[in-house]
């Protein structure tokens, strides 16, 4: 079946642009995730929606960074006046609910490079 | 606090030979526990998910893990390596009972070379 899907898979864009980032979740799953990895690094948190829930944003490094989800759907990531140090390997995941039984299922990435 | 450690940054085997990736945790609760691997360009892909059933789970590609809570381990092992294994792998934690994005901890991974 479909998998997670980002889009789109490579974006360069000039420093102080802003850019924005999707992510469209296996269908039915309630859990979605957003993390940065920069190149040679592990996975860093940015922000956790599930459901109807208020999202978990603790992970977000600064308001230039913000996310929003509709409803069980698709996810946006927007960075506004983006500098070199955003450049990075933007994953999204999904998991069908939020226990700590349910494994992610990741999406290929968007690999964002600042100018 | 809960934590998960991925002790080696790079393992490095020769073709055919057992490859061994090692991951500790800490935590006072009992943890569900994954291993997830990344090739070049790709997100991760789920090899395998200890949830408190079985201890020596079984993946795909030929990987296993033992969860030994007396050790707070939960090393991957594959008898034999292949070429196609060369990735990253990461020993993932989930601790909470309602998981979500608290209680799901990344290791830093390992990265698998494998020398023909």
């Amino acid at each position: 079946g479909a998998g997670v899907s980002q889009s789109p898979s490579n974006k360069v864009t000039e420093k102080g642009k802003d850019v924005e980032l999707r992510c469209d979740p296996i269908s039915g799953h309630t859990a979605l995730y957003w993390y940065r990895q920069r190149l040679g690094q592990g996975l860093e948190f940015l922000i956790y929606f599930q459901g109807n829930s208020a999202p978990d944003k603790s992970g977000l490094p600064s308001d230039r960074f913000s996310a929003e989800r509709t409803g069980e759907s698709v996810s946006t990531l927007t960075i506004q006046r983006t500098q070199q140090e955003d450049s990075a390997v933007y994953l999204c995941a999904s998991s069908l609910d939020q226990g700590p039984n349910s494994p992610l299922h990741f999406g290929n990435g968007t690999r964002l490079t600042v100018t | 606090a809960q934590s998960v450690t991925q002790l080696d940054s790079h393992v490095s085997v020769s073709e055919g030979t057992p490859v061994l990736l090692r991951c500790n945790y800490s935590s006072s609760y009992s943890p569900s526990l994954f291993w997830y691997v990344q090739h070049p360009n790709k997100g991760l892909q789920l090899l395998l998910k200890y949830t408190s059933a079985a201890t020596l789970v079984k993946g795909i590609n030929g990987f296993e893990a033992e969860f030994k809570k007396s050790e707070t381990s939960f090393h991957l092992t594959k008898p034999s390596a292949h070429m196609s294994d060369a990735a990253e792998y990461f020993c993932v934690v989930s601790f909470l009972t309602g998981g979500g994005a608290d209680g799901l901890t990344f290791g830093k991974g390992t990265h698998l070379i494998i020398q023909p």
